[in-house]
């Protein structure tokens, strides 16, 4: 079965730092391409992150570049963000999600977490 | 960065009804639109990916079409458990992006 499993979340002071995490199980972690997708209280849904499955090449969105860091662990079947500078409006569960391809960024995860909450204030 | 425009905002139903959302993006996405399901304090379900495929484990009454800009996700006639919030979302050109959903409610 298909587990992913974030934590890290908590509340943090504007300009402070976070690491997420999300341990993965059930499948081959290194053959998937891997998301970080968040969604503040009561609002839709954003991509934040993507990373390819031996962690080469990562993607952001506007709103994180430069601020937030997305990895992967292949060995340990974790991934990661890094998340500095926060600021009131990254508050949201963060969720990370799993393609449905195989080895291939199809832009479809198929498989997610109960998502972590970040709360950013003063 | 391409904006998917969700309509109706709410959608009041019955069970048993046919439900019709529709997802239009501001420039072609192709057929790289997919639809998810969410529940209160659950995570996104994927319904469907590329405009018309039913991801695993998804019911028939779960349809998608399109293509290009103009997009629709057909429940054919609703089922308890089919009510919630659901979002179309591109895959065409990072960042990939959401439209602001569209939340079936019982009538």
């Amino acid at each position: 079965e298909v587990q992913l499993v974030e934590a890290g979340g908590g509340s943090v002071q504007p300009g402070g730092s976070l690491r997420l995490s999300c341990a993965a199980s059930g499948f081959i972690f290194s053959s998937y391409w891997m998301y970080w997708v968040r969604q503040a209280p009561g609002k839709g849904l954003v991509w934040v992150s993507r990373i390819n499955n031996d962690g080469s090449s990562t993607s952001y969105a506007d709103s994180v570049k430069g601020r937030f860091t997305m990895s992967r662990d292949n060995a340990k079947n974790t991934l990661y963000l890094q998340m500095n500078s926060l600021r009131a409006e990254d508050t949201a569960v963060y969720y990370c999600a799993r393609d449905r391809s195989y080895y291939y960024d199809s832009g479809s995860p198929e498989y997610w977490g109960q998502g972590t909450l970040v709360t950013v204030s003063s | 960065e391409i904006v998917l425009t969700q309509s109706p905002a709410t959608l009041s139903l019955s069970p048993g009804k046919r439900a019709t959302l529709s997802c239009r993006a501001s420039q072609s996405v192709s057929i790289y639109l997919a639809w998810y399901q969410q529940k209160p304090g659950q995570a996104p379900r994927l319904l469907i990916y590329d405009a018309s495929n039913r991801a695993t484990g998804i019911p028939a009454r779960f349809s998608g079409s399109g293509s290009g800009t103009d997009f629709t996700l057909t429940l054919s006639s609703l089922e308890p458990e089919d009510f919630a919030v659901y979002y179309c979302q591109q895959r065409s050109n990072w960042p990939w992006t959401f439209g602001q959903g569209t939340k079936v409610e019982i009538k």
